[in-house]
């Protein structure tokens, strides 16, 4: 199905493991972001990307990885996870070439748990 | 980054309309107003967006004031599936990381 879809939907780790979350669209949008959300809080910005093998930060980069060799993966790293890192994250993708829309298309989230 | 400012939460009746409201007095006039809404348990999905005009869409209308320092998304006619929280965001066409979600507004629908 088209759209925008991330894997695993939930993820028990351990303080100090490497987890990888992915993120796949089918529409070739150029920009893909990842957001955390936590509790009570609304969605802070880890990093996003304007387009294959373009990165950057956003408000919350800090220990997390990031990868766009392709268009449509998104992959996000934590290397070493951490209790704080325990969150839903959720990828999303937007359309536009050079510049971002404002129009962004999220994925169901991924909830992860550090122990 | 300019900021968003939206009560809490509100309540409202289902098959009422329902006004949400959203000051932003710091926004500057390259500033586009989006709308979105998260459901329980879905990630946030886009419901409207404005520069100056007024906008409609299926999902709702966006009033925005003349100097811009405020606007309203208005569902006309609530219904227990409009439960969810609101966010009103301020974004920058010229880079994408302005997207700045705040806490939004928790909207309550009752019978």
């Amino acid at each position: 199905d088209a759209g925008i879809t991330q894997s695993p939907r939930y993820k028990i780790t351990e303080t100090g493991r490497q987890v990888t979350l992915m993120c796949h669209q089918t529409w070739s949008h150029s920009y893909m972001f990842w957001y955390r959300q936590d509790l009570g809080h609304g969605l802070r910005l880890i990093y996003y990307s304007a387009a294959a093998d373009i990165t950057d930060k956003g408000e919350v980069p800090d220990g997390y990885v990031v990868s766009r060799s392709k268009t449509e993966n998104f992959p996000l790293t934590l290397e070493s996870a951490t209790r704080s890192q325990t969150s839903v994250y959720f990828c999303a993708s937007s359309g536009g070439t050079g510049r971002a829309t404002g129009e962004l298309f999220f994925g169901e989230g991924s909830r992860l748990t550090v122990l | 980054d300019a900021k968003t400012t939206q009560p809490n939460s509100m309540e409202s009746n289902e098959e009422e309309p329902v006004h949400l409201p959203c000051n932003h007095s710091t926004i500057s006039g390259t500033d586009y107003i989006h709308w979105y809404r998260q459901l329980p348990s879905q990630g946030p999905e886009y419901v409207i967006h404005g520069l100056t005009s007024n906008v409609n869409n299926r999902m709702a209308s966006l009033a925005i004031a003349e100097d811009r320092k405020s606007s309203t998304l208005i569902l006309h006619r609530a219904t227990l599936r409009d439960a969810a929280v609101y966010y009103c965001i301020l974004f920058y066409t010229g880079t994408a990381s302005k997207l700045t979600f705040g806490t939004g507004t928790r909207l309550q629908v009752t019978l």
